[in-house]
């Protein structure tokens, strides 16, 4: 496993952007692609999108509209941006290493509360 | 998208039982999928993927099986911190990975 830890602002307005970063350490970010996931509070997990070290991203179509990843290998993060949020994206942000198409290791995630 | 149902959502058992939990599939596939333990406060941990395989350093007393629409993981002597939510991924189609709503592990 390799540690991951979010960063970014607990608190987001209506309509504006919610913008995260996730450090990887231990370990390269190289040649992995790498996942944001949420949850919103009692519910399920819902994957977001996917982006590799070479920037090449992938986005759930439910949310594909609204998001941007992005990567910068000489800091060893990755970073997620979702626009015009409501009180809906209000949940807790995971990022994650990819093994194949699965999960092999997570942040401890944090929590992004939409609200005015 | 695929759908993953997982059952129970909640489930009372006791240290040292043995116990079961469910996933299905709204589509078949071989083996694309994964297992997760989530404890509050907690980074996720992979338990399973490639539906059998245990993930690196995962206690041999979790196993996983199916194929198809149906999906089980099995924990062979309940600890006292593996109380806590399973998840089940699926990747087979992988755009998007979807995940099963969770079961719940508590002392009875």
């Amino acid at each position: 496993q390799v540690p991951l830890q979010e960063s970014g602002p607990g608190l987001v307005k209506p309509s504006e952007t919610l913008s995260l970063t996730c450090i990887v350490s231990g370990g390269s970010i190289t040649g992995y692609y790498w996942s944001w996931i949420r949850q919103p509070a009692g519910k399920g997990l819902e994957w977001i999108g996917r982006i590799y070290s070479t920037g090449s991203t992938n986005y759930n179509p439910s949310l594909r509209s609204r998001v941007t990843m992005s990567v910068d290998t000489s800091k060893n993060q990755f970073s997620l941006t979702l626009t015009s949020v409501s009180a809906a994206d209000t949940a807790v942000y995971y990022c994650a290493r990819m093994g194949g198409n699965w999960l092999d290791s997570w942040g401890q995630g944090t929590l992004v509360t939409v609200s005015s | 998208e695929i759908v993953m149902t997982q059952s129970p959502a909640t489930l009372s058992v006791s240290p040292g039982e043995r116990v079961t939990l469910s996933c299905r599939a709204s589509q078949s596939f071989t083996n694309s999928l994964a297992w997760y333990q989530m404890k509050p406060g907690q980074a996720p941990r992979l338990l399973i993927y490639g539906a059998s395989t245990r993930a690196t350093g995962i206690p041999a007393r979790f196993s996983g099986s199916g194929s198809g629409t149906e999906f089980t993981l099995t924990i062979s002597s309940l600890q006292s911190e593996d109380f806590a939510v399973y998840y089940c991924q699926q990747y087979n189609n992988w755009l998007p990975i979807t995940f099963g709503q969770g079961t719940r592990l508590e002392i009875k």
